[in-house]
């Protein structure tokens, strides 16, 4: 059964620091995608990255970097030096190429960042 | 207008209203989609549209009620609803290759924020 789970329901911190948003999943399909979205208060989703299940290379896109392992069945997504912007909803997703049209998110993480 | 756009973005109706949500995606896909965002619940995928053709139902209620004119464009249809569905209609949209055999990241609109009282 296909699974995503985002275990930090609420994470706070305050601006410049550090934070790791974890992702973990469960597939049987060895051909997967992987997602990051985000979803600011405003509603809509943002795609922020996609991650095939071929392509273990870690990836960095400014003050964003994501870590994906599949040995442990993980997709981390870390912010550096956070920003009062990047307080919203992040939400982890997973398809399978035998499924290509079903999303299957997390719950989501709501992440704060105070000033 | 770019990206996907939904109107209108809040909407209140009563149990026995009949109302429409609207998506149109400017990225020119082929795939769209209806998604329903409620508290405390994962994003659940509703209908997937595919070269205007329906795809996927998710066993969605009745009173839900899909349409997809062109490609650009994707309705949903509201009537006699109940206050449980009270939640954020998320519309999305992406490339189809092959009928389904691969589609591309979803992009999303904002949302449709209905309260049913």
């Amino acid at each position: 059964a296909q699974k995503v789970t985002q275990a930090q329901t609420e994470i706070s911190v305050v601006e410049k620091e550090d934070v790791t948003l974890d992702c973990v999943y469960e597939t049987r399909d060895t051909t997967y995608y992987l997602f990051w979205y985000k979803q600011p208060p405003s509603g809509e989703l943002v795609f922020l990255i996609r991650r095939n299940s071929f392509d273990e290379q870690n990836e960095i896109s400014g003050r964003y970097s994501w870590n994906f392992q599949k040995s442990t069945s993980s997709f981390n997504f870390t912010i550096t030096a956070s920003q009062v912007v990047d307080s919203a909803v992040y939400f982890c997703a997973l398809s399978e190429a035998e499924n290509t049209d079903k999303l299957i998110f997390g719950t989501g993480t709501r992440l704060q960042v105070f000033p | 207008e770019t990206g996907v756009t939904q109107t209108p973005r809040h909407l209140v109706m009563g149990m026995t209203n009949k109302k429409s949500l609207k998506c149109e995606q400017h990225l020119g896909h082929n795939a769209m989609y209806w998604y329903k965002q409620s508290a405390k619940k994962p994003l659940e995928l509703m209908f997937v549209y595919s070269l205007e053709e329906r795809v996927e139902n998710n066993s969605v209620p009745s009173r839900f009620s899909p349409e997809c004119p062109n490609s650009s464009h994707l309705f949903l249809h509201l009537h006699t609803l109940q206050p449980e569905d009270s939640a954020l209609y998320l519309c999305a949209s992406s490339q189809d290759w092959d009928r389904g055999v691969f589609r591309e990241t979803q992009y999303f609109g904002p949302g449709t924020r209905l309260l049913v009282l």
